[in-house]
């Protein structure tokens, strides 16, 4: 069972570059959403998404923007990266929204921009 | 607002020692749920078990035991005779209703078990 796949595990890019984290999911799963994790932070919302053809802001989404064209999949594209978006990028999902649902987690995507 | 704090950034013990990671949150949902999840050192998170408001229970399973208090709004969870494997950093996060359902985590506690 693949679970959730993150590509690709690292990425450098240049201030301005654009870019697409990809994530999918094998276990027909409702719930989808992106995380960054920083020192010191934990881990924080950017988007999520309760179904295909639904997304919607978490806790820090500018400069970031997804879609949910189908069930499996649910790409993270950074617009024009800029340092501060240096960071562990996590994709997770869940088997719907509701509260008591365990997240399992890819195994992140190491971002650094120069 | 919901709010998790993880109080120890890092904990340090030595092989076979007891250690307990704390955990306080604050919520005003009167059904919600509390996890921890573990990141070992290869990166990826691992759920490792929920709790919900209605169940003050204790929890155990195997070396790991988890001790909810709703008067105290803690979550701590319990290594009994730590193990090097168990170095990794440790995550506790929140689940209500408000917010729509979105999950809070806290910034997480760094433990090192040395041999």
């Amino acid at each position: 069972n693949a679970g959730v796949t993150q590509t690709p595990k690292f990425q450098v890019l240049k201030t301005g570059q654009s870019m697409t984290l990809q994530c999918a999911q094998d276990m027909n799963h409702e719930y989808m959403s992106w995380y960054r994790q920083d020192p010191g932070m934990g881990l924080r919302l950017i988007h999520y998404s309760v179904g295909a053809g639904i997304t919607d802001q978490g806790e820090v989404p500018n400069g970031y923007n997804v879609s949910r064209s189908t069930t499996e999949d649910f790409p993270l594209r950074l617009l024009s990266a800029a340092p501060s978006q240096t960071s562990v990028y996590f994709c997770a999902s869940s088997r719907n929204d509701r509260a008591d649902q365990p997240q399992h987690f890819g195994d992140g995507t190491r971002l650094s921009i120069l | 607002a919901q709010k998790v704090t993880q109080a120890q950034t890092e904990i340090s013990v030595v092989e076979k020692e007891d250690v307990t990671l704390d955990c306080v949150y604050e919520t005003r949902d009167t059904t919600y749920y509390l996890f921890w999840y573990k990141q070992p050192p290869s990166g990826e998170l691992v759920f490792l078990i929920r709790r919900n408001s209605f169940d003050e229970q204790n929890e155990i399973s195997g070396r790991y035991s988890w001790n909810f208090q709703k008067s105290t709004s803690s979550f701590n969870f319990t290594i009994t005779a730590s193990q090097v494997v168990d170095s990794a950093v440790y995550f506790c996060a929140l689940s209500g209703n408000t917010g729509g359902f979105k999950t809070i985590f806290g910034a997480g506690t760094r433990l090192f078990v040395k041999a």
